[in-house]
């Protein structure tokens, strides 16, 4: 069973930093692409980042290019987000969400959601 | 950027009634489109892959169809556990974009 666990949430100050993290169990892990998708509170999905399934390709959505890190370690099954230079409309659910063998894909599987608040 | 433009936005049908959704894309997506279920406080759930192809364990009654740039989400017979807010996505480019939602309710 796929099973996608994310963690790292938290109230941060507007300019400050928050590492999400993603860990994945039930598939070949490294042969997928990961995503992050996030939902403001009340409004729409809104996909952030992806990575290809060996870590060497990323993409991010232009909100927040030059900001937000994605990566991944394929001995930790592990999906990560470092989120640099926060601000109030970073706010919202981030969900970790797996894509397929190659991108762009659909999101067939998503974790259950962590919750990142930005506020002084 | 793929806009992806899903209509209505909200709708209200009673139990047993055929519900429809549209969704459509601003440049021609093959069949690259994924339809999303979210229920209240949960993650989305994926019903429907490449336009018409229903998910592992996803009832019946939830259906798909359409290609290029004009999509249809049917559910043929509204359940009281189908009251869920229902996005479209596109998977033809980067970045992926999702439709606004349909949220619906039961009358």
């Amino acid at each position: 069973e796929v099973q996608l666990l994310e963690s790292g949430g938290g109230l941060v100050q507007p300019g400050g930093s928050l590492r999400l993290s993603c860990v994945a169990s039930g598939f070949t892990f490294s042969s997928y692409a990961m995503n992050w998708v996030r939902q403001a509170a009340g409004k729409g999905l809104e996909w952030v980042s992806s990575i290809g399934g060996a870590g060497y390709s990323t993409h991010y959505g232009d909100s927040v290019k030059g900001r937000f890190t994605i990566s991944r370690d394929n001995q930790k099954n592990m999906l990560y987000l470092q989120m640099d230079s926060l601000r109030a409309e970073d706010t919202a659910v981030y969900y970790c969400a797996k894509g397929g063998i190659v991108e762009p894909t659909g999101l067939d599987y998503w974790g259950q959601g962590t919750l990142v608040a930005v506020s002084s | 950027d793929i806009q992806m433009t899903q209509s209505p936005s909200s709708l209200s049908a009673s139990v047993g009634d055929r519900v429809t959704i549209t969704c459509q894309a601003s440049q021609d997506i093959t069949n690259y489109l994924n339809w999303y279920q979210q229920k209240p406080g949960k993650a989305p759930k994926l019903l429907i892959y490449d336009a018409s192809n229903l998910d592992r364990g996803v009832p019946t009654r939830f259906s798909g169809s359409g290609s290029g740039t004009d999509f249809t989400f049917t559910i043929s017979s509204l359940q009281p556990e189908d009251v869920a807010t229902y996005y479209c996505q596109q998977h033809h480019n980067l970045p992926l974009t999702f439709g606004g939602g349909t949220k619906v309710e039961i009358k």
